[in-house]
């Protein structure tokens, strides 16, 4: 059966200090793996595709990086605006387009 | 170029009543997908359309729960005789044709079931 776990379920930084957040998978035929950014009363927000195990991608202070069993979102020198849930999903199996969804990260920047 | 566009933004229903929820996808998309996220829970994938068509509706309830996405008009999630279990936001994402492409998420619909 597939299964997306993240972990922390929250994380409280203060501005500037630097951390990861994990995503770790198992699925059948990994087609793609998400990374999301949800704001309280919002809908997903996309930020990341990846697609095979070594990728990197970065926007701004974000980077996400896939292995052949995990994922990780660092962020770098946050801001208090970077303060969301943050969600990964993984795409798998043959002709399946549909997401499947971790539980999130709630992140928390202290000014 | 408009995103995917839910409304209402808010539905109060009362039990037994009915709950239809509708969903425009951004321009270019032809694939429309219904998520339910309940309080403290991920989001869990209902259903996946396309115009005319389901093609996967392996996560829908068996019973009172029905999608469609006709030819002309937005996609609609239809709940009939509502219960309190179905009081959730709901949120429609919508991608192109094309397989492992990222899906778009609308604000989703705040459904309460009074």
């Amino acid at each position: 059966e597939d299964q997306v776990t993240q972990s922390p379920e929250a994380l409280r930084l203060q501005e500037g200090e630097s951390s990861s957040l994990n995503c770790s998978y198992t699925v059948s035929g990994l087609r793609g793996l998400f990374w999301y950014r949800q704001d309280p009363g919002k809908g997903p927000e996309f930020l990341f595709t990846l697609y095979s195990a070594g990728e990197e991608k970065e926007k701004e202070r974000l980077k996400a990086t896939l292995t052949k069993k995990e994922s990780f979102l660092h962020i770098t020198a946050p801001k208090p605006e970077d303060s969301a849930t943050y969600l990964c999903a993984v795409q798998a199996g043959a002709g399946a387009n549909n997401l499947f969804f971790g539980t999130g990260t709630r992140l928390t920047v202290i000014p | 170029n408009a995103g995917v566009m839910q409304n209402p933004r808010h539905l109060v229903r009362r039990r037994g009543q009915e709950a239809r929820l509708r969903c425009s996808p951004m321009k270019g998309h032809s694939h429309v997908y219904w998520y339910r996220q309940l309080p403290e829970e991920g989001l869990k994938f209902m259903v996946y359309l396309q115009k005319e068509n389901i093609i996967d509706e392996s996560g829908m309830p068996k019973e009172r729960f029905s999608a469609e996405f006709p030819k002309e008009g937005p996609s609609i999630l239809r709940i009939q005789q509502v219960v309190r279990g179905d009081s959730a936001a709901y949120f429609c994402a919508s991608s192109p044709a094309l397989q492992g492409t990222e899906a778009f998420f609308g604000q989703g619909t705040r459904l309460t079931v009074v």
